[in-house]
């Protein structure tokens, strides 16, 4: 199985910028790379996805390694609507491999 | 635009009772996804669905799980007889097209279900 791995939690200060790291070392050429959101009592929340460029839309930007064995989600300003369990998620074809994700929590 | 729709919220059953789990994804999604995630881990596929044909269920306990979804929409996913180690949460999720660039999948808020 495809399988990411990420630091357990991270810590960040409100409106300060938040880089959270994913690896995805079995990474094919053809496996996008997502990441979701989830809060307490919901279900996961699409945040962002690319496969070789670096991406950004409203809510974060992902940053993409070159060899794309690992990724970086950026959340500009954190806010603390943004404390969740973040999932690093492996696309291989039609499979969504998630891994155990990056709880984060954000002090005001 | 409605969300997916799952049905119930919670449900306790005992250890060895049947129980059965509904969802309506969002109109027009031809992929329909049944994760199942136990308390501190990531969702874990059970089985996709395109249409109402069976893509993928590699990680469906088939002498237990079985799901269906008739006529391409509603989907149901039943557990029976269940375990102690069933507990955890159902979510399931809808994809417009899950082969094209633009998968973004969207979820229900789930059914947390407690075997005793």
């Amino acid at each position: 199985d495809a399988k990411t791995t990420q630091p357990n939690s991270m810590e960040s200060n409100e409106e300060e910028p938040v880089h959270l790291p994913c690896n995805h070392s079995t990474i094919s050429g053809t496996d996008y790379i997502h990441w979701y959101r989830q809060l307490p009592s919901q279900g996961p929340e699409y945040v962002i996805h690319g496969l070789t460029s670096n991406v950004n839309n409203r809510m974060a930007s992902l940053a993409i390694a070159e060899d794309r064995k690992s990724s970086t989600l950026i959340l500009h300003r954190a806010t603390l609507r943004d404390a969740a369990v973040y999932y690093c998620v492996q696309w291989n074809f039609n499979k969504f491999y998630f891994g155990s994700g990056t709880k984060l929590n954000v002090k005001p | 635009e409605a969300g997916v729709a799952q049905s119930p919220r919670y449900k306790i059953i005992e250890k060895r009772q049947s129980v059965a789990f509904w969802c309506n994804p969002i109109s027009g999604h031809a992929t329909l996804y049944w994760y199942q995630q136990i308390l501190g881990q990531g969702p874990k596929l059970l089985i996709q669905f395109q249409n109402n044909g069976v893509v993928d269920d590699s990680q469906l306990p088939k002498d237990r799980f079985s799901a269906e979804r008739l006529k391409g929409v509603d989907s149901t996913l039943k557990i029976q007889p269940a375990k102690l180690e069933d507990s955890a949460v159902y979510l399931c999720a809808s994809s417009l097209d899950p082969q094209g660039f633009n998968n973004e999948q969207f979820f229900g808020p789930g059914t947390r279900l407690t075997v005793l």
